[in-house]
């Protein structure tokens, strides 16, 4: 079955510090998607990536395909990036499995 | 630039009433999903279509049935509506090749009461 979990579930911090959050998948992928719902709970992709490492401004994403775990970081986090962070695997089938969201709340 | 349009946005059933939640997109794509987002846990798979003419069930398909009216349209039916599905449900869109994610509607909260 395939299982991704995330890390944290929840995390609060203050404008400026730099987040990390986890996701760890089960078997083997085509790709690692990271998404974003924003609070008014509309879904929008991130970054889709296979290995390595992509940047879309503050926002960076890696991959190690041998350890099966994706990382998605913030840099001078802003109030505006609080929203949940879902991660999902593509197996191979056209279809995503999503991990449970991480809940990011940055602070002014 | 309209994309997954889902209607309604907001619905209120009693227990035991029908009701068809409709999802159209107008990127032409060939696969389009229905999902369901509960409290705590991941968006899970209740029907999808790979291709216009073609329908499977997900992971959670009970009470629930599809139609891919064409190309553009996918619709969620519920029968007799459970307190159980009260959720919000996402409809999506993608291209079957090169695979490279969903296209998401704005969602439609349910509450079934």
């Amino acid at each position: 079955k395939n299982e991704v979990e995330q890390s944290p579930q929840n995390l609060t911090a203050q404008e400026g510090e730099f987040i990390t959050i986890n996701c760890s998948y089960s078997v083997g992928i085509s790709a690692l998607h990271w998404l974003q719902q924003h609070p008014g709970g509309g879904i929008v992709s991130l970054f889709m990536l296979s290995s390595g490492k992509k940047k879309h401004g503050r926002l960076i994403a890696t991959i190690n395909i041998q350890e099966k775990h994706s990382s998605l970081h913030i840099t001078a986090s802003h109030p505006r990036d609080s929203a949940v962070y879902i991660c999902a695997e593509a197996p191979g089938a056209q279809k995503l499995v999503f991990g449970q969201g991480t809940r990011l709340t940055i602070n002014p | 630039n309209a994309g997954v349009t889902q209607t309604p946005k907001f619905q209120v059933l009693k227990t035991g009433q029908s009701m068809t939640l409709q999802c159209a997109q107008d990127m032409n794509h060939n696969s389009m999903y229905w999902y369901r987002q509960d409290p705590g846990m991941g968006l899970r798979l209740i029907y999808y279509s790979a291709s216009e003419g073609t329908t499977d069930k997900g992971e959670v398909p009970n009470g629930y049935n599809v139609s891919r009216l064409n190309k553009r349209e996918f619709s969620l039916r519920l029968e007799s509506a459970a307190p159980s599905q009260t959720s919000v449900y996402f409809c999506a869109s993608s291209e079957a090749q090169p695979f490279r994610g969903y296209t998401f509607g704005s969602g439609t909260r349910l509450t079934v009461v």
